[in-house]
C-alpha cells in the first residue's frame, strides 16, 4: 500500500519561531510536491521537487523554503512563521513518467501560528 | 481569473438523490481531467480522471469533460452518506507534472 506520512498532525507555533514539516513517501517516486489549504482558496502550490537537491517555486513560495537531500524525504521550512501562515499543510507525490495526474497526499499537518 | 474556477459550496443534498459537481476552466492546452475526494481529515485521493473529451463512469460515477465549453463534471447516482466528502477538480497538460486544482465542493449527504 502507498504510502505519504507527514511528520505531525497538528502544530502549534509561535510567531517568528522557525518551523520544520517533513514529509516522507515510500513509492521512489521522483516528485513532491508542499500544498497549503485554506478555507475557499482549495490547494495551492508552495513548491515542487523533481529530483534530489531540485526545487521549482509555485504559486506562492514567499515565507517558505525547501529541502530535499533524499529522494523519499522532502521537507518544507517556514523561516520565521507568521499568523497568515496558520493553514492546513499538505505533502504529496507522483511518479514522473508520462502525464503526473495521479498525486499521492499525505494525510496534512494543521499548522496554528499565535 | 483562475484556471480552473469550481463552486466550493457547500452543496447539501438527501440520500439517494443524484449529485453533479462542476468546474470550468480557461486554458484549452489541458488534457487531462481528474476528480479527487478528500474526506474530513485526511488528504485528497484519486477518485477518477479523464483524457480529452468524453464520458468515463465507474459504478455509481461518471465524469464528463465537454472541451468545446471548457467544462467539467462529475455526477453521483445513488448518493450515500459515504459519498460526503471535499470533491476537487484538477487538470493538466499532456507530459506536465503539476496538476491545477479547483478551489474544492464540500459535499453533504443526508441520510
Amino acid at each position: 500500500d502507498v504510502k505519504v506520512t507527514q511528520s505531525s498532525r497538528y502544530l502549534v507555533k509561535r510567531t517568528g519561531e522557525k518551523v520544520f514539516l517533513e514529509c516522507v513517501q515510500d513509492m521512489d517516486h521522483e516528485n513532491m510536491f508542499w500544498y497549503r489549504q485554506d478555507p475557499g482558496l482549495g490547494l495551492r502550490l508552495i513548491y515542487f521537487s523533481y529530483d534530489v537537491k531540485m526545487k521549482e517555486k509555485g504559486d506562492i513560495p514567499e515565507g517558505y523554503s525547501v529541502s530535499r537531500e533524499k529522494k523519499e524525504r522532502f521537507s518544507l521550512i517556514l523561516e520565521s512563521a507568521s499568523t497568515n501562515q496558520t493553514s492546513m499543510y499538505l505533502c504529496a507525490s507522483s511518479d514522473s513518467g508520462g502525464t503526473s495526474y495521479e498525486q499521492y497526499f499525505g494525510p496534512g499537518t494543521r499548522l496554528t501560528v499565535t | 481569473q483562475k484556471e480552473v474556477e469550481q463552486d466550493p459550496g457547500p452543496l447539501s443534498v438527501p440520500e439517494g438523490a443524484i449529485v453533479s459537481l462542476n468546474c470550468t476552466y480557461s486554458n484549452s492546452a489541458f488534457q487531462y481531467f481528474m476528480w479527487y475526494r478528500q474526506y474530513s481529515r485526511k488528504g485528497p485521493e484519486l477518485l477518477m480522471y479523464t483524457y480529452s473529451s468524453g464520458n468515463k463512469e465507474d459504478g455509481r460515477f461518471t465524469a464528463q469533460v465537454d472541451k468545446s465549453s471548457k467544462y467539467i463534471s462529475l455526477f453521483i447516482r445513488d448518493s450515500q452518506p459515504s459519498d460526503s466528502a471535499t470533491y476537487l477538480c484538477a487538470t493538466i497538460f499532456q507530459g506536465a507534472q503539476k496538476l491545477v486544482f479547483g478551489q474544492g465542493t464540500r459535499l453533504t449527504i443526508n441520510p
